[in-house]
């Protein structure tokens, strides 16, 4: 596989329920990203590991935890969502430090994601 | 604040030229990204912009204007895969990338 993938493509899942999204990067990237993308919106970035440490973290609800366990993989842990959370979950990797942009980021193609 | 603004929609004829325009107010400015976004599909990068001017690559050409706060993209010899939306992102003074809500280009026959 090359680029980057996520999975699952689409989920839908309950208030109560717990799930994960996942992402890997086959790239050799240092940088990966959690954006959310919702309709007629900017992307907003949620979360940035950078040689997988956490760099940055934009005031997102605890209800949403990452984990980066290596530098190719990353993940997004739900719980306890709410139905304003329905979106299109981006993942995306970079060459540079992540919490400075300087190239292109190199996205995968996104977890559509229902809260009912 | 900081702010990127592009039209929400616009539409255009296969085989003609079309404009989409960028504005932005940032703190600082370290670059100018443009990505097309295919329904369904990842973003992927088209252009970057640093310094003023017109950067040409194929049928797509991308211009800034840094005292104006402008960019826009350009695409010619539009075709029905042209069908997007397009993405307009800016690195601030912190290289911190900051998004427009972009814009859906729908082409017509």
């Amino acid at each position: 596989e090359t680029g980057v993938t996520q999975t699952p493509r689409h989920l839908v899942m309950g208030m109560t329920n717990k799930k994960s999204l996942k992402c890997e990067q086959h790239l050799g990237h240092n940088a990966m990203y959690w954006y959310k993308q919702s309709a007629k919106k900017p992307l907003e970035l949620m979360f940035v590991y950078s040689l997988e440490e956490r760099v940055e973290n934009n005031s997102v609800p605890s209800r949403f935890s990452p984990e980066c366990p290596n530098s190719s993989h990353l993940f997004l842990h739900l719980h306890t969502l709410q139905p304003e959370d329905s979106a299109l979950y981006l993942c995306a990797s970079s060459q540079d430090r992540g919490d400075r942009h300087t190239g292109e980021l190199f996205f995968g193609e996104g977890s559509r994601l229902t809260v009912l | 604040g900081q702010n990127i603004d592009q039209p929400t929609e616009m539409t255009a004829t296969e085989g003609a030229i079309v404009q989409i325009n960028c504005t932005y107010q940032t703190s600082g400015f370290n670059g100018l990204f443009w990505y097309q976004q295919h329904a369904g599909e990842a973003p992927t990068f088209l252009s970057y912009n640093v310094l003023d001017g017109l950067e040409e690559k194929g049928r797509f050409s991308s211009f800034l204007s840094r005292s104006k706060g402008y960019s826009y993209l350009l695409l010619k010899e539009l075709q029905m895969k042209d069908s997007a939306s397009y993405l307009c992102a800016v690195t601030d003074s912190n290289y911190q990338l900051i998004w427009g809500a972009g814009t859906k280009l729908i082409i017509k026959p």
